[in-house]
């Protein structure tokens, strides 16, 4: 059974933020959360990461439940660039469990 | 430098032949891993090697034969593979592969076709 779920697609008009939700009801106290985005053709690339407070760095913002039980993860801007499957996983033990990812679509 | 390459892009192969797939990294790291990646699916871990020895091998079919001759390679040989094996195979490395949040970084990947 998958760890995290998400939304299949999204879409997004550019320059406006974009929230991407996930749930992972399951998590324990020392699973990390991860977000990781894939361009066509290319390897996952690294977004953010946070294990109970909210994180911020120059890509996206990582805003964690209270209960843990959920994430979003915020694109400020979004651009044509940002155009991407986007997964979010968890971080357990020295293991990735990935979600099924959500393809975000940016409309100029 | 934060990459990782692997060789090669692209591999067509008979289901008698023998390949081998490479990755390589020079960022100091002691975990390397392999993922196989089907069209429109998340990656799924094959193997993970920490410290140049086996950690995880997640029930990996034998026709899968993984390799870490040192901590900067990793090879994932191949042999007698099903057209079903087509898929990305991709590589990643991390510090140490032994914490739940460290960062992998993870190669282009080599797409495979099994004939």
């Amino acid at each position: 059974d998958a760890k995290t779920t998400q939304p299949n697609s999204m879409e997004s008009n550019e320059e406006e933020p974009v929230h991407l939700p996930c749930n992972h009801s399951t998590i324990s106290g020392t699973d990390y959360i991860h977000w990781y985005r894939q361009l066509p053709s290319q390897g996952p690339e690294y977004v953010i990461h946070g294990l109970t407070s909210n994180v911020n760095n120059r890509m996206a913002s990582l805003a964690i439940a209270e209960d843990r039980k959920s994430s979003t993860l915020i694109l400020h801007r979004a651009t044509l660039r940002d155009a991407a499957v986007y997964y979010c996983i968890l971080g357990v033990g020295n293991q990735f469990y990935f979600g099924t990812g959500t393809s975000l679509t940016v409309i100029p | 430098d934060t990459e990782v390459t692997q060789t090669p892009k692209h591999l067509v192969m008979g289901m008698t032949n023998k390949k081998s797939l490479k990755c390589e990294q020079h960022m100091g790291h002691r975990a390397m891993y392999w993922y196989k990646q089907k069209a429109k699916k998340p990656p799924e871990l094959m193997f993970v090697y920490s410290y140049e020895k086996l950690s995880i091998n997640e029930s990996v079919p034998s026709r899968f034969s993984p390799e870490c001759p040192n901590s900067s390679l990793l090879n994932l040989h191949l042999h007698a593979l099903q057209p079903e094996d087509s898929a990305l195979y991709l590589c990643a490395s991390s510090q140490e592969g032994l914490a739940a949040q460290e960062t992998q970084y993870f190669g282009p990947g080599t797409r495979l076709l099994v004939l």
